[in-house]
């Protein structure tokens, strides 16, 4: 089954720093990539994904993110970052073909920005 | 005009009860689900929907059973409530079966004391 891994548990930053937060994941086959943020007390929402096409996507707010399908990665960045950028990061895979074709999380990183 | 609607918002209740969470999506798309998100936010999902049709049905106690009345609906009605089913559940949509962008409800927070 494939797995989703988001190394970075949690992550402080000051306004205005710049901010990479880490996805790897574990699929061999073609898959499409998301990343979601949740705002506190809020449901997921889509902040950028990848299908097929240029690998350097860019989201709402900023945000951005790059594949690098050699590294199996999909890292948002967000050159810098504000103090409403505090939320949980779900980065997600969907693979597009074998029997596993489910969207899969990776445990989340908690973003707190402070000001 | 909310996207992926979910009632209610917070349920607490005691183990043994039996309840039931809705969700509808004004979308117009062919897929639901339903995912639970544990306290130390680990989502994870539960099942899916097409058209009406189960199609994904991950290890799930069977105390756990979703309805679909219609390609807008699905509810999610649970059984003999226990502790370890506290958590946030979330309703989702899509327009076509699993790949396509998923968007999400606000999610029914439950607390089974």
């Amino acid at each position: 089954a494939q797995s989703v891994s988001q190394h970075n548990h949690h992550v402080i930053l000051s306004e205005a720093a710049s901010l990479e937060l880490g996805c790897n994941y574990s699929y061999g086959g073609t898959v499409n990539l998301f990343w979601y943020v949740q705002y506190p007390g809020q449901h997921l929402q889509l902040l950028l994904k990848y299908f097929s096409g240029d690998p350097l996507v860019k989201g709402i707010k900023g945000f951005e993110a790059e594949f690098i399908k050699s590294k199996f990665s999909f890292n948002l960045r967000k050159p810098s970052v504000q103090w409403s950028d505090t939320a949980e990061y779900f980065c997600a895979v969907n693979p597009l073909s074998g029997s596993a074709r489910q969207l899969t999380f990776g445990s989340g990183t908690q973003l707190t920005v402070l000001p | 005009d909310t996207a992926v609607s979910q009632t209610p918002k917070y349920l607490v209740t005691q183990m043994g009860n039996d309840k039931s969470i809705k969700c509808e999506q004004n979308l117009g798309h062919d897929t639901m689900y339903w995912y639970k998100q544990d306290s130390k936010k680990f989502l994870k999902i539960m099942f899916s929907y097409n058209n009406k049709e189960l199609i994904i049905n991950e290890t799930v106690p069977n105390r756990f059973s979703p309805k679909s009345p219609d390609k807008a609906h699905l509810n999610l009605h649970i059984n003999s409530l226990e502790l370890g089913d506290s958590a946030v559940y979330f309703c989702a949509s899509s327009q076509g079966p699993v790949t396509d962008t998923q968007y999400f409800g606000p999610g029914t927070r439950l607390t089974v004391l």
